[in-house]
């Protein structure tokens, strides 16, 4: 049972390159989320779907953008990286409300450290 | 604006200690409470969850409670073992709109043998 499938695990960009995040779930997850955690910071939500081909923007989305073509798959991208983008990247799930069977219940995958130089 | 507060952010304790961990929350339309556990480098992994309507849960040597009047949860953590040294994070879920759920900075626990 896989869950929540985050790929890569490590990367290290230079300032100035792009690259993509990939978030997988098969639980058939209405909601994905995208977080960034930083030391004191907490976690912080940058963008969410809450089904396919629909985002949101959440607490801190700039420089990132997101798309959700298919319902298994929320993709995080780095147009142009910055060193603030530095930091660990976690993709969530769940269902939407009202959505049998419905407990709510969030799904976090293993995280993405990025290193932006 | 959802508020999630847990105090205290850090704590140590002796191997065999009960410990309680807070969580505070500013609104009370809520439809559910999840603790989670997050171990360093790695991602968060979920202990328990409380439904809005229910007054605790419990997981082994842990047990969460729930008032939603008072915007409070506590983690109860029986005879403490270095292994469950960690951080702790609760989260809220809203009972209405997208969902988009409110965290709390963690406390991190230290467990010493």
């Amino acid at each position: 049972n896989a869950g929540v499938t985050q790929t890569p695990k490590f990367r290290v960009l230079k300032t100035g390159q792009s690259m993509t995040l990939l978030c997988a779930q098969d639980m058939n997850h209405e909601y994905m989320y995208w977080y960034r955690q930083d030391p004191g910071m907490g976690l912080r939500l940058i963008h969410y779907s809450v089904g396919e081909g629909t985002t949101a923007k959440g607490e801190v989305p700039d420089g990132y953008n997101v798309s959700r073509l298919k319902k298994q798959n929320f993709l995080l991208g780095l147009e142009s990286a910055a060193p603030s983008q530095t930091s660990v990247y976690f993709c969530a799930s769940t269902r939407r409300l009202g959505a049998p069977p419905n407990t709510g219940e969030l799904f976090f995958g293993e995280g993405s450290r990025l290193t932006v130089l | 604006k959802q508020e999630v507060t847990q105090i205290p952010a850090a704590l140590s304790v002796p191997e065999g200690e009960n410990l309680v961990l807070n969580c505070s929350f500013t609104d009370s339309a809520i439809y559910n409470l999840q603790w989670f556990r997050q171990d360093p480098g790695k991602g968060l992994t979920s202990l328990l969850l409380i439904q809005s309507s229910q007054r605790e849960q419990t997981s082994g040597r842990l047990n969460a409670s729930l008032d939603k009047s008072s915007g409070r949860s506590t983690l109860y953590i029986a005879a403490s073992q270095p292994g469950d040294s960690a951080t702790y994070l609760c989260a809220v879920r809203p009972n209405s709109g997208y969902s988009t759920l409110t965290f709390g900075k963690g406390t991190m626990l230290l467990v010493s043998p």
